[in-house]
C-alpha cells in the first residue's frame, strides 16, 4: 500500500524559504519510471504543479516558479524534499506531493493529505 | 489562468449522465495523455483516469475518459450524490519546457 504524507511549517514569514518534506511508504524511488511531485492548491483555487522527481534523478520544475524551487530526494530515507525560496501570501496553500506510477509518467495516483501553509508576517 | 480550459461548474439530477470537457492546444492534449481527478470537500484529489480512458483498479465504469484533437471530456453517468465534487484534468505540456499542467477545475452539483 503505497502512501505519502507531507511535513513542514505551517506558518512562514514574507521573504523566508519554505521546506517541506515528502515521506512515502510502499515504494520506492529507486524503481524505473516513478516519480513523486509536489502539487499546491491556494485556498478555493485550482490546483498547480510545481515539481516532479524522477527515479533517475530527473528534475522538472513550473517554469513559472522554477527560479524559487528545489526539488530532492533521499531515497534511503524514503523521502522528497521541496524548498521554495522568498515565500509571499500568495503562496499560501495547501501543498500536496503525490506518487507518479511507472505506468504513466504525467499521473499521480496516490496523493498525501496535504499540508497548509500560511504566509504571513 | 490554466493553460487547460475546463467550464467552471456543471450539474444534472441523480441517476443522470453528465460530461466535463477539458480544452487544450497541440503542446499539452493535442500530443499527450490526459488524466483526470476528483477532490472531494476537504480532501486530496483522487485520480479517476489516466492515459485519456484508462481507470486505476477501484474506479468505477461510470466514470470514462475521451479525447479528440486538443480537447478531452470525462464522462460520469448514474450520478449519485457522492459524485458532488471538483474535477481537475491535467496532463504533460511539452511547450517551452516539459511541464505538468492542470485545467482550473470544474464544480459537479448533483442537483
Amino acid at each position: 500500500q503505497i502512501t505519502l504524507k507531507e511535513s513542514g511549517p505551517t506558518l512562514v514569514k514574507p521573504t523566508q524559504t519554505l521546506t517541506l518534506t515528502c515521506t512515502f511508504s510502499g515504494f520506492s524511488l529507486s524503481t524505473s519510471g516513478v516519480g513523486v511531485g509536489w502539487i499546491r492548491q491556494p485556498p478555493g483555487k485550482a490546483l498547480e504543479w510545481l515539481a516532479l522527481i524522477y527515479w533517475d534523478d530527473d528534475k522538472r520544475y513550473s517554469p513559472s516558479l522554477k527560479s524559487r524551487l528545489t526539488i530532492t530526494k533521499d531515497t534511503s530515507k524514503n523521502q522528497v524534499v521541496l524548498t521554495m525560496t522568498n515565500m509571499d501570501p500568495v503562496d499560501t496553500a495547501t501543498y500536496y506531493c503525490a506518487h507518479s506510477p511507472a505506468y504513466s509518467f504525467d499521473a499521480f495516483d496516490i496523493w498525501g493529505q496535504g499540508t497548509m501553509v500560511t504566509v504571513s508576517s | 489562468q490554466s493553460v487547460l480550459t475546463q467550464p467552471p461548474s456543471v450539474s444534472a439530477a441523480p441517476g443522470q449522465k453528465v460530461t466535463i470537457s477539458c480544452s487544450g492546444s497541440s503542446s499539452n492534449i493535442g500530443n499527450n495523455y490526459v488524466s483526470w481527478y476528483q477532490q472531494l470537500p476537504g480532501t486530496a484529489p483522487k485520480l479517476l483516469i489516466y492515459d485519456n480512458n484508462k481507470r486505476p483498479s477501484g474506479i468505477p465504469d461510470r466514470f470514462s475518459g475521451s479525447k479528440s484533437g486538443t480537447s478531452a471530456t470525462l464522462g460520469i453517468t448514474g450520478l449519485q450524490t457522492g459524485d458532488e465534487a471538483d474535477y481537475y484534468c491535467g496532463t504533460w505540456d511539452s511547450s517551452l519546457s516539459a511541464d505538468v499542467v492542470f485545467g482550473g477545475g470544474t464544480k459537479l452539483t448533483v442537483l
